[in-house]
């Protein structure tokens, strides 16, 4: 069965820091990996995905991710943190497969990032 | 291009009744997804519909159903409401997977969700 675990409910970081939020995930075959961020009351915003290819992956609001496939990680990381980049952060997996799994994703419970100024 | 529209934004109902959620896809995206997010269970899968067609299904009750239009909106009923039904849900479009011809790469875009409270 597929999973995805976020073992910090909260990540607290002074502005300019880095910031690492983390994510390990357990699934049958290659995965696509996801992160996604919610600000409250709203939806989930996409920030990048691991599909192939190079393990350093580029998303939205200079947000990357490591994909590791020994350690099965995907880290979301960003280099210098912002206020507003405060928000809950969800880790997703999908199988990959033959057959459409695309629309049904296993998400990890959120991290709560919290930048202070 | 226009994202994806939940209506309504916010409901309230009372233990027994039903309701009904809508929600738009983008243009172009034939997979609709329905996600049900409370702080205790997180976000969880509800079922997903491609072509009118309901091709993942999650572990909620029968008095959860979904259906899909041919111009892909889809909506999503919950019957016999109860307390514990209180949630956001959130509706997901994205593109079909399949062949290479028509391949996405998988990412769901999300509407802002329809907070329901049952009293």
């Amino acid at each position: 069965a597929q999973s995805v675990a976020q073992p910090e409910d909260q990540v607290n970081v002074a502005e300019g820091n880095p910031l690492t939020v983390k994510c390990t995930y357990s699934v049958s075959g290659n995965p696509y990996l996801f992160w996604y961020v919610q600000y409250p009351n709203r939806g989930l915003q996409f920030l990048l995905k691991y599909i192939t290819g190079d393990n350093l992956v580029k998303g939205s609001y200079g947000f990357e991710a490591e994909f590791n496939k020994s350690q099965t990680s995907f880290h979301l990381k960003k280099p210098s943190a912002l206020v507003s980049d405060s928000a809950l952060y969800f880790c997703a997996v999908s199988a990959r497969g033959l057959y459409n799994q695309g629309g049904k994703l296993i998400f990890g419970q959120g991290t709560e990032l919290s930048v202070k100024p | 291009k226009a994202g994806v529209t939940q209506t309504p934004r916010y409901l309230i109902k009372t233990r027994g009744q039903q309701v009904t959620l809508s929600c738009s896809p983008i243009s172009g995206h034939r997979s609709v997804s329905w996600y049900q997010q409370t702080p205790g269970q997180g976000l969880q899968f509800l079922f997903e519909y491609f072509s009118e067609t309901q091709r993942n299904k999650g572990n909620f009750p029968g008095r959860f159903s979904g259906r899909q239009f041919s111009n892909s909106r889809s909506e999503m009923n919950v019957s016999t409401l109860e307390l514990g039904d209180s949630a956001l849900y959130l509706c997901a479009s994205s593109l079909e997977l399949g062949t290479s011809s028509t391949r996405g790469t998988g990412e769901l875009f999300f509407g802002e969700g329809s907070r329901l409270t049952v009293l």
